[in-house]
């Protein structure tokens, strides 16, 4: 089956970290970049990272530079997000997408990462 | 980074209808603009790309025109499933970016 599935994601404290993680099966999975998107509650969606397919190159959005690094194992089929000083404002449900010519054809379920003392 | 605006933000809608929803972007983009319809509790699904073309698995009576920066998605006659959040999203440039979403009521 074609699927990606998440995992990792929790409660931390401020300035806590955490390594997410995208288990990807049923396809190429070094045929596709890579993207990590976010939505706080409530909220619409944020592409906060990507890697191209063979890992090379990355994307952040401003907010999240010099605290999330994002990569991926070809070995095991699986993307990760390592977040780091986390901040009340990066609270949302986490989201691994597969990019295909521009858009998101293949979705995870959703991480939640709860950013509270 | 290009800005995309929906409108309406809200539609009251029923069964049977038929739906248009606009993206705006604030340069052109064409053609590279997807919608996605997403319902609570759940990952967002594509159903159009590249403005105009449709999803595999998608019903046909979803879709998408537009060029420049002004397109639309349309839902000839709306069904009990497709009530739900609607969003564009562009790919013409990083980052990716999303409209803030227009949600369809009852």
């Amino acid at each position: 089956e074609v699927q990606l599935v998440e995992s990792g994601g929790g409660l931390v404290q401020p300035g806590g970290s955490l390594r997410l993680s995208c288990a990807a099966s049923g396809f190429t999975f070094t045929n596709f970049p890579m993207h990590w998107l976010r939505q706080a509650p409530g909220k619409g969606l944020e592409c906060v990272s990507a890697i191209s397919k063979d890992g090379g190159t990355t994307y952040y959005v401003d907010s999240v530079r010099g605290r999330f690094t994002i990569s991926r194992d070809t070995s095991k089929n699986t993307l990760y997000l390592q977040v780091g000083s986390l901040r009340p404002e990066d609270m949302a449900l986490y989201y691994c997408a597969r990019e295909s010519s521009g858009y998101y054809d293949l979705w995870g379920q959703g991480i939640p990462v709860t950013v509270s003392s | 980074d290009i800005q995309l605006t929906q409108s309406p933000s809200t539609l009251s809608t029923s069964v049977g209808d038929r739906v248009t929803i606009t993206c705006r972007a604030s340069q052109s983009i064409s053609p590279w603009l997807a919608w996605y319809q997403q319902k609570p509790g759940k990952a967002p699904k594509l159903l159009i790309y590249q403005a105009s073309s449709l999803q595999g698995g998608v019903p046909s009576r979803f879709s998408g025109s537009g060029s420049g920066t002004e397109f639309t998605l349309t839902i000839s006659s709306l069904q009990p499933d497709d009530f739900a959040t609607y969003y564009c999203q562009q790919s013409y440039s990083y980052p990716y970016t999303f409209g803030q979403g227009t949600k369809l009521e009852i």
